[in-house]
């Protein structure tokens, strides 16, 4: 079975730093896919990266960025250059793939992020 | 807005009641999912479809909970006999067969459950 854990239920930080947020997994597949999502407010879940197993290179994707340590079993989200709009929920979700091809995800429990001035 | 799209955003319902939540994905995406997210805690997952095949279904859907997708658009999501516990916020999502297969998620439906 898989699982994702957060242990950071909430993190503070000041607007233009830099804030690490932290993700644990566990599963016993070789190939496995890592997403982080945001969660605002208003409840939608926003896709913010994704990071392959195989992938050498960690992901980015502008001021995200993760943080692969396969040996550690971590896939940590950077965000660099905070901004107010940055305030929300962020979840770290693992998929496994299942019959016709689709990703069932795992998600952990949060991290509330908040971002001051 | 080509969003995936989910209506009612709120329900509040008595117990013993039965609800349904429609779904309607991005147009282009094949598959779409079905998760509920209760309060402090992560989504989980509780179907899939791809097309019109419900391909998946978790042990957390009980015999009370129905999932359709009729002609591989939109989904619905019945509760029968709602309970307390079934209070959560129910999310949509779909995806393409991408490399990565991000989804892509609706703004949730909100069950309250009296």
């Amino acid at each position: 079975a898989q699982k994702i854990t957060q242990t950071q239920p909430g993190m503070f930080v000041q607007e233009k730093e830099a804030v690490t947020l932290d993700c644990t997994y566990d599963t016993s597949d070789q190939s496995y896919g890592l997403f982080w999502y945001k969660q605002p407010s208003s409840g939608e879940m926003i896709f913010l990266i994704y990071q392959g197993s195989y992938d050498e290179q960690n992901a980015t994707e502008g001021r995200y960025s993760l943080n692969f340590q396969k040996a550690r079993k971590s896939a940590n989200l950077v965000i660099s250059a905070s901004q107010l709009g940055d305030s929300a929920m962020y979840f770290c979700a693992m998929r496994e793939v299942v019959t016709g091809g689709g990703n069932k995800l795992t998600f952990g429990t949060g991290t509330q992020l908040k971002v001051e001035l | 807005d080509t969003g995936v799209s989910q209506n009612p955003r709120h329900k509040i319902t008595k117990r013993g009641q039965n609800v349904t939540f429609r779904c309607d994905p991005i147009s282009e995406h094949n598959r779409l999912y079905w998760y509920r997210q209760t309060l402090g805690q992560g989504p989980e997952f509780l179907t899939y479809f791809q097309n019109e095949a419900q391909l998946e279904k978790s042990r957390l859907l009980s015999d009370r909970f129905s999932a359709e997708r009729p002609k591989g658009s939109f989904s619905t999501l019945e509760i029968q006999r709602t309970e307390q516990g079934d209070s959560a916020m129910y999310l949509c999502a779909s995806s393409l067969g991408s490399s990565t297969g991000e989804l892509f998620f609706g703004e949730g439906s909100r069950l309250t459950v009296l």
